[in-house]
């Protein structure tokens, strides 16, 4: 059965220092790799994609997240963070055309002064 | 262009009660999807429809009924409301460029 693995459950940053977050997968073939952001009562936000190509991904807000096929892996990572970036954060795996999506338990960043 | 709408943003059932959850969409994306939200499970996909008059069962339907009569509605109802159901709800399309979210519904069943 596919699963996501996200085995960090709270994270504490300082501003300014840097952040990965990680992501694991347990799929047959290459899946559509994808992570996300959710601030407290609101929505889901896309940070960023992977489908194919190029296994280095930017996104927004300065996020960028490196697929590793030989490591199952698609962690997300801010080379400095900042306060707004304090949220939980979602890795998420579709894993057929029709892209039923199969998300991770998520992970709570808060960021200190 | 409103994207994915969903009403209402809040609802309080009793245990027993019924509701339907509505989902709007205007991008004309085939594929839909329901899911819930519950902590330190991330999200969990309850039914979705690959197009109008086709739907299937995700990882959590039980209680949960669908049904796709137009491109732009998905509905999902709850027939018999459990305190089991308090979640947040959200819904969302797909195309070859990814996924769009609505912004949930928050239910608590009392």
């Amino acid at each position: 059965a596919q699963s996501v693995t996200q085995p960090d459950i709270h994270i504490t940053v300082s501003e300014g220092a840097s952040l990965e977050l990680r992501c694991n997968y347990s799929y047959g073939a290459t899946p559509y790799l994808f992570w996300y952001v959710q601030s407290p009562g609101q929505g889901l936000q896309l940070l960023l994609k992977y489908f194919s190509g190029d296994t280095l991904v930017q996104g927004i807000k300065g996020f960028e997240a490196e697929f590793k096929r030989s490591q199952s892996s698609f962690n997300l990572r801010k080379p400095s963070v900042h306060w707004s970036d304090a949220a939980e954060y979602f890795c998420a795996v579709g894993t057929d055309s029709w892209g039923k999506l199969q998300f991770g338990a998520g992970t709570q960043v808060v960021v200190t002064p | 262009n409103a994207g994915v709408t969903q009403t209402p943003k809040f609802q309080v059932l009793k245990t027993g009660q019924s509701m339907t959850l509505q989902c709007a969409q205007d991008m004309n994306h085939e594929y839909m999807s329901w899911y819930r939200q519950d902590p330190g499970m991330g999200l969990r996909l309850i039914h979705y429809s690959v197009g109008a008059g086709i739907t299937d069962q995700g990882e959590v339907p039980n209680g949960y009924n669908v049904s796709r009569s137009t491109t732009e509605d998905f509905p999902l109802r709850l027939l018999s409301a459990a305190p089991s159901q308090t979640s947040v709800y959200f819904c969302a399309t797909q195309d070859s460029y990814g996924y769009t979210f609505g912004s949930g519904t928050r239910l608590t069943v009392v």
